[in-house]
Formats: structure tokens, C-alpha cells, sequence
């Protein structure tokens, strides 16, 4: 079935060095892409999202690209903090309509801060 | 900001009991809440999809019988675990959707079953 997976289970980097975390999709269809980060324990905190039609966002030190010809997400963080380290999740909308679809989740990227 | 609240956030039941987990959209109504669950160091997996006064459309392999989703305000919808296994111990997760893309995630909830 139709999925979306990450390249890298763990990344670790030193802090302040910067971090890209990548995501393979495999729908087409889908319009919408969001970034979460999950602490142990926690629920999903939402980090930064991205439309179909738009092919880099940027937010507080990071920034997501999208590139619909090979389907791939990514993640990049700037200046990583102690606080960064997480696991990483891409998320796709399930279908084309909006947020009323769910969403398929990757695998996940468990980012490590090095001190 | 908007916020999704879930309760309760840990319960222990045993083995052959049902549990009912709520999600709470605080103070925005939300059209549509899911329930995820994630099993220790897997991802997230949308269980069923709730619709507030209707019937919820559950995902492939998810049990309806086993797996209750009620929906009955545009600010609670909740999830009973019938007759729940230690199979069933997972960490549940909702999330609500009002308008447009927004996407809310509650805190989870984590379930043991003895």
C-alpha cells in the first residue's frame, strides 16, 4: 500500500551543527506534508507544513523542501539545541481534501544532540 | 491556541475489561477527530476516522467491535476498548480537525492491560 518512510532510523550530530532529516511519499495525491516531533511519552508536536504547491517553507530554524518529481521531504534544522533531540516524523494527508483525511505517518528519525 | 486534551493520560485495566479513552477539543469544535495508535518505537497508525453524529469509518484490520468510537458533540469524541487484551496495550493518540488544514494532536493516552 501506499506509504511514507524516512532513509535514516537515528541521526546524530553535534549541537550546533545543522541537521537534515529526510522522507520518501508515495501518493501523489497528497496536497499536504507536516513535520512533527515527538518527545517519549508525548504526542505529536507540530513542527513546521508544507502545500503541494509550494516547494520550501521556512520557520524558526527550520526549513522544509519538497520535491514532487522524486517524492521526498525533508527536514532541516539549523544550529541544533540539547532540546532538539527527538524523534522525527513526515506526515502526509492522506487524500486531497484538506485535514479531514488522517494522515500517514513515516517512520520516524530519532535525532541525537551530540554536546 | 487551540488545544486537544485526552483522558485519562495513563490507565491500567485488566485483562477482559473495557476502557474508554476521551478526546476533548478545548476550545474550538472540531468536524473531524482521529484516533491513532503507537505501538514503543513504531509510528503513528490512524486507527478510524470520527465524524461528529455519524458512524465512524474505521482503517483495515482495525476491529469496530472491539474498537468504539463515539462522537457525539463537536468537542468530545471517545474510544472504548472492548473486552481488552495485553495485545491491546498501545499508546492512543486522537487528533481534531476544525476548519481548513489544521490538524491538532492531543497528549495520548497510554493503556496497559494486565
Amino acid at each position: 500500500g501506499e506509504s511514507v518512510g524516512l532513509h535514516l532510523p537515528t541521526l546524530s550530530v553535534q549541537e550546533g551543527d545543522n541537521s537534515i532529516i529526510n522522507c520518501a511519499y508515495s501518493n501523489s495525491a497528497s496536497d499536504y506534508f507536516i513535520w512533527y516531533k515527538q518527545e517519549s511519552g508525548k504526542g505529536p508536536q507540530f513542527i513546521i507544513d508544507i502545500r503541494s504547491n509550494m516547494d520550501k517553507r521556512q520557520g524558526q530554524r527550520v526549513t522544509v523542501l519538497l520535491n514532487k518529481t522524486v517524492k521526498h521531504l525533508s527536514l532541516q534544522i539549523a544550529a541544533t539545541q540539547p532540546g532538539d533531540s527527538a524523534v522525527y516524523f513526515c506526515a502526509e494527508n492522506r487524500g486531497s481534501g484538506g485535514g479531514a483525511d488522517g494522515l500517514t505517518f513515516g517512520k520516524g528519525t530519532h535525532l541525537i544532540i551530540q554536546p | 491556541g487551540a488545544v486537544v486534551s485526552q483522558h485519562p493520560s495513563r490507565v491500567i485495566c485488566k485483562s477482559g475489561t473495557s476502557v474508554k479513552i476521551e478526546c476533548r477539543s478545548l476550545d474550538f469544535q472540531a468536524t473531524t477527530m482521529f484516533w491513532y495508535r503507537q505501538f514503543p518505537k513504531q509510528s503513528l497508525m490512524l486507527m478510524a476516522t470520527s465524524n461528529e453524529g455519524s458512524k465512524a469509518t474505521y482503517e483495515q484490520g482495525v476491529e469496530k467491535d472491539k474498537f468504539l468510537i463515539n462522537h457525539a458533540s463537536l468537542t468530545l469524541s471517545t474510544l472504548t476498548v472492548t473486552s481488552a487484551h495485553p495485545e491491546d496495550s498501545s499508546f492512543y493518540i486522537c487528533s481534531a480537525t476544525g476548519k481548513g488544514y489544521t490538524i491538532y494532536f492531543g497528549e495520548g493516552s497510554w493503556l496497559t492491560v494486565v
